[in-house]
């Protein structure tokens, strides 16, 4: 079946401008989440989705940042008036249920890159 | 809060060599423990993880694991390494009743040299 999709692969834009992400989780999928990978590092976390809700926001790093998951399914990260700072791989990853034994299976990413 | 060290960014070896890639982790409460593997221009995979049981785990692709609660270490090793495992692998750590993030190490680069 199908795997987590993200759009689009590349995003390029400029300083102060308003960004969108979309994620597309595996069907069926009810926990979802986003991490952020900069240029030689781990993914860390950002925000994490059970259903509709955000369950845990907590690796936001600023109120720029928002995300989004209405209909329980695709998911939208927002970023406002983006810095260079925030250029980086941004991922998506679901899993079946929620739990922290559950595999989470990741998407390809979008790489950002704010000029 | 836990956190994650790979202890090696790069490891580069010959085909057919042994390797270990090394991981250690930092935590107050318990945690179930994954390694992660990204080929080139793929996404992050499963490889293999640990969550009971025996403490020695294997993947399809003859990586295995060894949890070790006393050095809170999850080392991955593989006793012959072909071209195909280059990649980049990354250790992660999840909190067993709480935050269901994972929290992920910086990565080890392996590359396999013919």
């Amino acid at each position: 079946g199908a795997g987590v999709s993200q759009t689009p692969s590349n995003k390029v834009t400029e300083k102060g401008k308003y960004v969108e992400l979309r994620c597309d989780p595996i069907s069926g999928h009810t926990a979802l989440y986003w991490y952020r990978q900069s240029l030689g590092q781990g993914p860390e976390f950002l925000i994490y989705f059970q259903g509709t809700g955000a369950a845990d926001d907590s690796g936001l790093p600023n109120d720029r940042f928002f995300a989004v998951r209405p209909e329980g399914s695709v998911s939208t990260l927002k970023i406002q008036r983006t810095e260079r700072g925030d250029s980086a791989m941004y991922l998506c990853a679901s899993s079946l249920t929620s739990g922290s034994r559950e595999t989470q299976y990741f998407g390809p990413g979008t790489r950002l890159l704010v000029l | 809060a836990q956190s994650v060290t790979q202890l090696d960014s790069q490891v580069p070896v010959f085909e057919e060599a042994p390797v270990e890639l090394r991981c250690n982790y930092s935590s107050s409460v318990s945690v179930y423990l994954f390694w992660y593997v990204q080929y080139p221009n793929q996404g992050l995979q499963l490889l293999l993880k640990y969550l009971s049981g025996s403490t020695l785990v294997e993947s399809i692709n003859g990586f295995e694991a060894e949890f070790n609660k006393s050095q809170t270490s999850f080392h991955l090793r593989k006793p012959s390494v072909h071209i195909s495992d280059t990649a980049e692998y990354f250790c992660a750590v999840s909190i067993i009743q709480g935050a269901q993030k994972l929290v992920f190490g910086q990565g080890t680069r392996l590359t396999i040299n013919p």
